[in-house]
């Protein structure tokens, strides 16, 4: 099985302040990553994701995350948080061996302060 | 890039009747399409996993008779609520898996609002 952890249920910034999301998972095989974000009432869309390859990865709105397997963590972040960044944002995780499900952390909602 | 559309966006029923949310690939052919139940301020759950042209694989503690999923086509699938009742109020999300995707691309539709009164 395969779950994630989010680290802090809510992070406040300033306004062109650093964004930064904590995100471990739990994998007995090599995991498939991903960040997305929510705006309230609306689905789901996808920031970013880590398959293989280069452990950095870039994103859309200047967001990136960092594969860490020694650290089993996949945290975002972005250099210069704008007010369009305020949503829910969440860490997702799949395999290959459970049917590419993703499975969900809890959440962070980030509230960005001018 | 892939669409995937939910209708309808908002529904309110009265409790003891059934609701039917359609999920569809609009412009890409879905071999499984997922559901998942999102109450506020809260993740999503995985609810059901469906495979086009068989049944759906429900999660631990998910009724199959009372949240019934048909994959009938490769761009369609739906949820019934049935007899539904204020505790099934809640986001409903479908997302969908592309025929020959590598399984690692999964795209979300915007979402249904359920209230129960």
């Amino acid at each position: 099985a395969q779950s994630v952890t989010q680290l802090g249920s809510h992070v406040s910034v300033s306004e062109g302040a650093l964004v930064l999301l904590r995100c471990n998972y739990s994998s007995s095989v090599p995991p498939y990553l991903f960040w997305y974000v929510q705006y309230p009432n609306q689905g789901l869309q996808l920031l970013l994701k880590y398959t293989t390859g280069a452990t950095l990865v870039k994103g859309i709105n200047g967001f990136e995350a960092e594969f860490k397997k020694s650290e089993t963590s996949f945290h975002l972040t972005k250099p210069s948080a704008h007010m369009s960044d305020a949503a829910e944002y969440f860490c997702a995780v799949s395999i290959a061996t459970n049917d590419y499900k993703l499975s969900f952390g809890a959440g962070t909602t980030v509230t960005v302060r001018a | 890039g892939a669409v995937v559309s939910q209708h309808p966006s908002w529904v309110i029923c009265k409790s003891g009747t059934s609701v039917k949310i359609e999920c569809r690939s609009l412009d890409f052919q879905a071999t499984t399409m997922f559901w998942y139940r999102q109450f506020p301020k809260q993740s999503l759950m995985l609810m059901a996993t469906s495979n086009e042209g068989s049944k759906a694989t429900y999660e631990q503690g998910v009724e199959k008779d009372k949240f019934l999923i048909n994959h009938a086509s490769l761009t369609l699938s739906t949820l019934t609520v049935t007899s539904a009742h204020p505790e099934d109020s809640s986001f409903y999300i479908c997302s969908a898996r592309a025929r020959g995707n590598s399984g690692n691309t999964i795209y979300f539709g915007e979402g249904s609002w359920l209230t129960v009164v």
